[in-house]
């Protein structure tokens, strides 16, 4: 299947910083989306992109689909930024179903 | 606000035992799939379901099954509990293959 490998694996800063989160994959995609997941396990979608750029408020991420890469940019973090950030795509081969296959994550840490 | 609403939260139960997880998705939302997060982990597919049909499984044994009925609600029942099913439960739906999937909060289940 497809493999999907996320960096870094933790990442602390300090408020006010910006980040970039990094997503390699595998395969070919034709869905690839952000999300966040905060300290009591909500998993809230942040993009949906499998191709291109988007930008929500501080946040930005782009995708170059030939290179089997997607980025995401926090900028001026704060720390309800905190939380796990993962990655999920779900491949051309996935048959019907297009279930998302999940990077690791990267564990973010906003300091005051 | 994603419109993916589960219960219970939280459960507790013993090994050996069966349990059922609900889930309700939002109106047109055709496809559902369940999700499982063991701690530490990303999310790994269950399975998929749309129109009240399975569609799609991922690497899990028989005894986690499911059901989606026409109101767009839907269950996830496991069977012959093991200690390694205690997991997060995330229930998932979207409006159709383009576009995004929406999760819930999850049901966190401890099998002691």
């Amino acid at each position: 299947g497809i493999q999907v490998e996320q960096s870094p694996p933790d990442l602390i800063l300090q408020e006010g910083a910006n980040s970039t989160l990094r997503c390699n994959f595998s395969d070919s995609v034709n869905n690839l989306q952000w999300f966040h997941q905060n300290p009591w396990g909500q998993l809230i979608n942040l993009f949906y992109i499998p191709s291109g750029t988007k930008q929500n408020g501080r946040l930005s991420a782009t995708t170059v689909a030939t290179e089997r890469y997607s980025l995401l940019y926090i900028s001026s973090s704060q720390t309800t930024d905190s939380g796990v950030y993962f990655c999920a795509v779900a491949t051309l081969s996935s048959g019907s179903a297009r279930q998302l296959t999940f990077g690791s994550g990267t564990q973010l840490t906003v300091l005051p | 606000e994603t419109g993916v609403t589960q219960s219970p939260t939280h459960l507790i139960k013993t090994r050996g035992q069966q349990v059922t997880l609900r889930c309700s998705s939002q109106s047109g939302h055709n496809t559902v799939s369940w999700y499982q997060q063991a701690l530490g982990q990303g999310p790994q597919f269950i399975f998929q379901y749309y129109r009240e049909e399975e569609n799609g499984r991922g690497n899990f044994p028989p005894r986690f099954s499911g059901l989606q009925f026409p109101n767009y609600s839907s269950e996830l029942n496991v069977n012959a509990l093991e200690l390694d099913d205690s997991a997060l439960y995330l229930c998932a739906s979207r409006r159709d293959e383009g576009s995004p999937l929406h999760f819930g909060n999850g049901t966190r289940l401890t099998v002691t």
